[in-house]
């Protein structure tokens, strides 16, 4: 596609479940990003993609997050035990090589109740 | 973690007004990034700027990376309703060339 593509764009779940979320990156784009963003904050980095490899994710909370990349395209960010905290937009970017210009998706609402 | 100081925070102008935002580090920077965000959207990408003294040009935006590498200014001309949104600074420091810092953001309202 054109774009960063996220999907769900909103997801609604209780406290305890799992939710995967889905990133598809601008074609060719071997980085790939996930941030996650609280209302009125910038975005806060997550985990950073090069190919299939996590060559950073420092960013990530605690281990109930997890992200893979199996083929170095589309990425999915796992979160186990959701917690209330974990509301936030999470927004996937990609970008040509890393380290420069990053485009973003529209991003995932993730509501834990 | 580390974050850009942004300001203003808010600011809320008459439409055909200039705007004037701008971003400081302690630290020095590699590169900075202008990205504007509408609800509901992930940022978009305005300026990137790579070089200390660098002015670069996007329409009616104008973005500077300061001589020192420690700030950038982003100015808009003529503002229009459109131009409503929160704008970042962003930006690559010596340190890390992978890891993206973000401002907090200015939120800018346009009166028309």
């Amino acid at each position: 596609g054109a774009g960063v593509s996220q999907t769900p764009s909103n997801k609604v779940t209780e406290k305890g479940k799992y939710v995967e979320l889905r990133c598809d990156p601008i074609s060719g784009h071997t980085a790939l990003y996930w941030y996650r963003q609280s209302l009125g904050q910038g975005p806060e980095f997550l985990i950073y993609f090069q190919g299939t490899g996590a060559a950073d994710d420092s960013g990530l909370p605690n281990d109930r997050f997890f992200a893979v990349r199996p083929e170095g395209s589309v990425s999915t960010l796992k979160i186990q035990r959701t917690e209330r905290g974990d509301s936030a937009v999470y927004l996937c970017a990609s970008s040509r090589q890393g380290g420069e210009k990053l485009f973003f998706g529209s991003g995932t609402q993730l509501s834990v109740l | 973690g580390q974050q850009l100081n942004q300001s203003p925070q808010s600011m809320f102008i008459q439409e055909g007004e200039d705007v004037s935002m701008n971003c400081t580090s302690s630290s020095i920077f590699n590169t900075w990034l202008w990205y504007k965000q509408d609800p509901g959207e992930g940022p978009v990408l305005l300026i990137a700027l790579y070089k200390a003294g660098e002015l670069t040009s996007n329409g009616r935006l104008t973005a500077q990376f300061g001589i020192t590498r420690k700030d950038s200014f982003l100015n808009i001309s003529a503002s229009i309703p459109s131009d409503v949104g929160i704008y970042f600074c962003a930006g690559y420091n010596a340190g890390n060339n992978r890891k993206l810092i973000w401002g907090l953001g200015t939120s800018l309202a346009v009166n028309p």
